[in-house]
């Protein structure tokens, strides 16, 4: 397996409060990547980076900002906590990117109130 | 705009026949395809890929075949058994410059009975 870990697993937060989700990997793989999981829509990209201080957003970005001060680590912030913001988080990581498989991280359960 | 459909939420087989999972895809641009397995409470586990020069992948009990001009790729479990029963993500990647994001479909529900 992967050494992908995610903290906090699980987490609940009151709307209008700032969160931040970490994903740390033991891989030292350059691309990393953040998913939200919800009903109906399958896994749903939010950001990623293709190295350090490199990010860029996914299909889902708005209300979410992203920090990669190290290769190990990748954090995803939700600004000010909305409860559609309440889903699964799943970081991922995978090697070189183009034609890699993504390994994932074992998730965060996020309820906002 | 959905590029990968799984287009059954919920599959039932009995244990030691076969489980097949299908898959649609719209982007002319992908490139290869991944299979991934997920269980309650755990993140996607990767079971098997394609790459779009191949029509056929084979690892063990699963086998991905990739019909290009249908645009349609199945995932074969032979023999099924319980502890497969879990949720199957189809993804694609390679579309155009983006080519390291994978797009997932929204899965189907595997139930593999004793």
């Amino acid at each position: 397996d992967a050494g992908i870990t995610q903290s906090p697993r699980h987490k609940v937060t009151e709307t209008g409060t700032p969160v931040t989700l970490r994903c740390h990997q033991t891989e030292n793989h350059r691309y990393m990547y953040w998913y939200r999981q919800d009903p109906g829509h399958g896994l749903r990209l939010i950001h990623y980076s293709y190295g350090v201080k490199d990010t860029d957003k996914g299909e889902v970005s708005d209300g979410y900002s992203v920090s990669r001060s190290k290769t190990e680590d990748f954090l995803l912030t939700l600004e000010s906590a909305t409860s559609s913001q309440t889903s699964v988080y799943f970081c991922a990581i995978s090697e070189s990117g183009q034609g890699e498989t993504q390994y994932f991280g074992p998730g965060t359960r996020l309820l906002v109130l | 705009d959905q590029q990968v459909k799984q287009n059954s939420p919920s599959l039932s087989v009995q244990e030691g026949r076969i489980s097949i999972l299908n898959c649609d895809y719209t982007n002319s641009m992908f490139d290869y395809f991944l299979w991934y397995k997920k269980y309650p409470a755990e993140g996607p586990t990767f079971l098997i890929s394609i790459s779009s020069i191949k029509d056929k992948n084979e690892d063990g009990r699963f086998t991905v075949f990739l019909n290009k001009s249908a645009k349609h790729l199945s995932l074969h479990i032979v023999p099924s058994q319980p502890g497969d029963s879990a949720v199957y993500f189809c993804a694609a990647g390679g579309s155009g410059g983006s080519n390291y994001k994978l797009t997932f479909g929204k899965g189907t529900l595997l139930t593999v009975n004793p």
